[in-house]
């Protein structure tokens, strides 16, 4: 399967812990978005990477995330000193940006309760 | 970003055709018009995207009128496994961050 991966799938944690995902993206694909989307909601977008560079952070990215792509292939999402209110499901997503227009593929996520 | 509006439930039957409208009245000339399913417990997955009349792949055809102000979303021959929220979303063909409504929430019976 050469889509998408993000590891793990779920994750249960107690509030004040750090934790820290992964996402493989689509080999050939240069750009790596995170989103993040709570129960009945639509994802929210969290940051991009463009190769290894960090392009865009939502104002929803608070000091406690932060998100690497240091060879421009996978990437990490960390939050330090999680909240209940961090419990959401993380999206990754990847992208070409050489073609006619850019479409972004999904990973299944990685669904994060604090308690 | 061109704000979306679109049912928020639609029921159907196995073997019917389902057509679901999404208005986008302030579209910006170089916006597609992107569609994504997503099931309980799975990232989104993209269905179609286009930028003016009619699009068709394997799964899908979209159906955009020339004042692209609204596009529709038409499945044919809809099965119990179509059901799912389906996520009408406009934008830039590059480098967009994608502004996700609620989607509509399809339910298909027997």
């Amino acid at each position: 399967d050469t889509g998408v991966s993000q590891d793990p799938r779920h994750k249960i944690t107690k509030r004040g812990q750090n934790v820290t995902f992964r996402c493989d993206p689509i080999s050939e694909h240069n750009r790596l978005y995170w989103y993040r989307q709570t129960l009945g909601q639509g994802p929210e977008f969290l940051t991009y990477f463009q190769n290894e560079a960090q392009l865009e952070k939502s104002r929803l990215l608070s000091d406690r995330f932060s998100a690497e792509r240091p060879k421009g292939s996978f990437s990490t999402l960390e939050i330090q000193r999680t909240e209940q209110g961090d419990s959401a499901m993380y999206l990754c997503a990847s992208s070409s940006s050489y073609g006619e227009q850019e479409t972004q593929y999904f990973g299944p996520g990685t669904r994060l309760l604090v308690l | 970003l061109a704000k979306t509006t679109q049912p928020i439930s639609m029921d159907s039957y196995e073997g019917q055709e389902v057509n679901i409208t999404c208005s986008h009245n302030n579209i910006a000339t170089n916006d597609y018009i992107t569609w994504y399913q997503q099931f309980p417990s799975q990232g989104p997955r993209f269905i179609i995207q286009g930028y003016k009349t009619k699009v068709t792949n394997e799964v899908a055809s979209l159906f955009i009128p020339a004042d692209r102000k609204s596009s529709t979303l038409s499945l044919p021959r809809v099965s119990l496994s179509d059901t799912a929220v389906y996520y009408c979303l406009v934008g830039a063909p590059y480098g967009n961050k994608l502004v996700f409504g609620a989607g509509t929430i399809l339910r298909v019976k027997s």
